[in-house]
C-alpha cells in the first residue's frame, strides 16, 4: 500500500554497522508492525506496537530495537549488523481490533532489501 | 511459539489447472486470514476465515476453515498467469497481539 512508506528500499551494509529502517503510514493506524522474510521461512514478527507507548518483543528480537517515534512512524535498528540479518524486512500496520472475533487485516509497505557483507 | 505450517511449499502447474494450498497448525487457529504476495510485491490481504467449518468464495479461490479449527486450504479453480505469486496464511491467537504467518506456498503457472 502506497499509505505505508518505508526507507530506504534497499541497502547494502557491512558487518558490525548500525542500521535504521524506516516506517512511515498515512492510513491513521494505532497498531504498528517489523517483519523479516527469509526464503521458505516465511514472515516473522520481530517487533510489535500497539501505540506510541506500547512496544512488544516478536518472534526474533534478539539483534534488532525498535523506536515508535509517534503513531504514523515506527523504526527498526539493527546496533551492530551481521550477515545473517540480511533478508528482506516489511513493516506493516492494521487498525485497533473490534470487539467480536473479527481482526483487522495487516497492510504493507513495499519492504526493505537489506544485505549485510 | 506457535507454528502454521504450508503445503506444499511448491507448486507448478499448467495454466487452466486447479490449486490448492493447505494450512496446518498442531494448535486450534482462532482466526485465519489469506495474503498474496506477487513476486517482488508485499503480502496483501485476501480474506479472513472466523468460524469453524466456514467456506467463503471470491471468483475462483474458495477459502476453507477445518471443523476442528486446526487446518484452513485455498483452492484456486483454472488458475491463470495473473494467479502467480506466493500464498501465505496467518493465524491470530485469541489475545490478538500478534500474527503468526505460515511458510508460504510458492505458485508458478505455466503458460
Amino acid at each position: 500500500d502506497a499509505d505505508v512508506t518505508q526507507t530506504p528500499r534497499n541497502r547494502i551494509t557491512k558487518t558490525g554497522k548500525r542500521i535504521m529502517l524506516e516506517c512511515s503510514q498515512t492510513k491513521g493506524h494505532d497498531r504498528m508492525y517489523w517483519y523479516r522474510q527469509d526464503p521458505g521461512l516465511g514472515l516473522q514478527l520481530i517487533y510489535y506496537s500497539f501505540d506510541v507507548k506500547d512496544i512488544n518483543k516478536g518472534e526474533i528480537s534478539d539483534g534488532y530495537s525498535v523506536s515508535r517515534q509517534a503513531q504514523a512512524k515506527f523504526s527498526l535498528s539493527l546496533e551492530s549488523a551481521i550477515p545473517n540479518q540480511t533478508a528482506l524486512y516489511f513493516c506493516a500496520t492494521s487498525d485497533r481490533k473490534p470487539r467480536g472475533t473479527d481482526y483487522q487485516p495487516q497492510h504493507f509497505g513495499d519492504g526493505t532489501r537489506l544485505s549485510i557483507l | 511459539g506457535q507454528q502454521v505450517m504450508q503445503i506444499p511449499q511448491y507448486q507448478h502447474v499448467q495454466e487452466g489447472e486447479d490449486f490448492t494450498t493447505y494450512c496446518n497448525s498442531s494448535t486450534t487457529l482462532s482466526n485465519i486470514q489469506w495474503y498474496k504476495q506477487r513476486p517482488g510485491g508485499h503480502p496483501v490481504f485476501l480474506i479472513q476465515l472466523v468460524k469453524s467449518g466456514e467456506v467463503k468464495k471470491q471468483k475462483r479461490l474458495t477459502f476453507q476453515f477445518g471443523e476442528a479449527k486446526k487446518n484452513s486450504s485455498l483452492h484456486i479453480t483454472a488458475t491463470q498467469t495473473t494467479d502467480v505469486g506466493t500464498y501465505f496464511c496467518a493465524d491470530t491467537p485469541n489475545t490478538g497481539n500478534q500474527f503468526y504467518f505460515g511458510t508460504g506456498t510458492s505458485l508458478t503457472v505455466i503458460p
